[in-house]
């Protein structure tokens, strides 16, 4: 089964970029979603199909995708991103990675 | 506005089963997919499998094959999903999660608020 990588946690400052990563084989010709997940929140998905943004979610959420490696960029950090975020891509049936706990210092 | 409301928390002992239900509404139903996603207490995501509206295709994860069941009534607008045989580690947030699109079964857009079974004897 199709296995997706991501770092248990990242930390950033206020107002710096943080960039989260999912690994997975040929994950470049796949296509990527992620999710935002608050504490005893249903998830939110914030970037879909590698690049785009569901309506509501600011620009500073962004997407990337390439090689082995996709990439969830927040810029200009603010302590309500302080969250977990999962990426989820189809490969005969749905993956999700193991989430990453990114903390605003 | 969609919202998809799910039934309230269980308590079941081991080898039991449990069926966990999620109106929608504000759209029509049959025209979107339902995933359905469960989280152990601290863990992380876990896709389960998802159900088509339409014609009731169904597509499990390999690990539950077997011991789950997923079903829509489409008079009540209303999908289901059945898990048999309940072990400690099915204790979980289950949630179900709306396609953004039509014919795609990811991206989920719209989720329900989540239903925690609790297995123990």
């Amino acid at each position: 089964s199709y296995v997706l990588t991501q770092p248990p946690s990242v930390s950033v400052a206020p107002g710096q970029t943080a960039r989260i990563t999912c690994g997975g084989n040929n994950i470049g010709s796949k296509s990527v979603h992620w999710y935002q997940q608050k504490p005893g929140q249903a998830p939110v998905l914030v970037v879909y199909d590698d690049s785009d943004r569901p309506s509501g979610i600011p620009e500073r959420f962004s997407g990337s995708n390439s090689g082995n490696t996709a990439t969830l960029t927040i810029s200009r950090v603010e302590a309500g991103d302080e969250a977990d975020y999962y990426c989820q891509v189809w490969d005969s049936q749905g993956v999700f990675g193991g989430g990453t706990k990114l903390t605003v210092l | 506005q969609v919202q998809l409301v799910q039934s309230g928390a269980e308590v079941k002992k081991p080898g039991a089963s449990v069926k966990v239900s999620c109106k929608a509404s504000g759209y029509t139903f049959t025209s979107y997919g339902i995933s359905w996603v469960r989280q152990a207490p601290g863990q992380g995501l876990e896709w389960m499998g998802w159900i088509s509206a339409y014609n009731g295709n169904t597509n499990y994860a390999q690990k539950l094959q077997g011991r789950v069941t997923m079903t829509t009534d489409t008079s009540t607008s209303t999908a289901y999903m059945e898990l048999r045989s309940l072990r400690s580690d099915d204790t979980a947030v289950y949630y179900c999660a709306r396609d953004m699109r039509y014919s795609s079964s990811v991206p989920s857009y719209y989720w329900g608020q989540g239903t925690l079974v609790t297995v123990s004897s």
